[in-house]
């Protein structure tokens, strides 16, 4: 039973638009989130992460926002450039050394 | 500065067959695993090793064997390929401490 799911399998924006991309948890024990970018042939890169301590982390274009409450997190990009067309993984960590990912969204960013 | 090298990058098998997909890394990360990916299953994790000479299981590990006899190196082995091990693989490492994870470039296997 996946514990992180993204429920978009994927996600058309237009260039220089906001692309919100969306990620559930079950774990309540999970305290650190990450979203990870991956291209084609590649293998994924980190992008950023948050821990449960803080509910926003910026990072130039990209931000997360954390709802414990919710187990709920979500990645904006702003503004979505062509180069952010790639699949974004979520994942969460409780602690212990494995991660856990979701399925992944598909981006792609409209000229 | 190489990172995490995979090798090989395709590879066909029949079904039965053996074959070990190798990871080696350079930045002396005491922890690597071992990630399938599947479309619309995401990334699962297979096997996971937190240092040298100890390995454990992940959510998926029936079918594959790994081993950790030095820091840099973490072998997946598949003893009798089946099609199901049609996937593509993804070994990564972290340092101690550390909650990001470093990826190869993935490892595309096919099991005719």
């Amino acid at each position: 039973d996946q514990q992180v799911k993204q429920n978009s399998p994927s996600l058309s924006v237009q260039e220089g638009r906001i692309s919100i991309l969306n990620c559930d948890y079950t774990n309540s024990m999970f305290d650190y989130f990450l979203w990870y970018k991956k291209y084609p042939a590649e293998g994924p890169t980190f992008l950023i992460s948050i821990s449960s301590i803080k509910d926003k982390n910026e990072d130039g274009r990209f931000t997360v926002f954390l709802n414990k409450s919710a187990k709920h997190l979500s990645l904006h990009i702003v503004p979505s450039q062509p180069g952010d067309s790639a699949v974004y993984f979520c994942a969460a960590s409780g602690g212990d050394y494995k991660l856990s990912f979701g399925a992944g969204t598909t981006v792609t960013v409209r000229a | 500065n190489a990172g995490v090298t995979q090798t090989p990058k395709f590879q066909v098998l029949k079904t039965g067959q053996s074959m070990t997909l190798q990871c080696a890394q350079d930045m002396n990360h005491e922890y690597m695993s071992w990630y399938r990916q599947d479309p619309g299953m995401g990334l699962r994790l297979i096997h996971y090793s937190v240092g040298a000479g100890i390995t454990d299981q992940g959510e998926v590990p029936n079918g594959y064997n790994v081993s950790r006899s030095t820091t840099e190196d973490f072998p997946l082995r598949l003893l009798s390929a089946a099609p199901s091990q049609t996937s593509v693989y993804f070994c990564a490492s972290r340092g101690a401490g550390a909650n990001v994870l470093t990826f190869g470039a993935g490892s595309r296997l096919t099991v005719l």
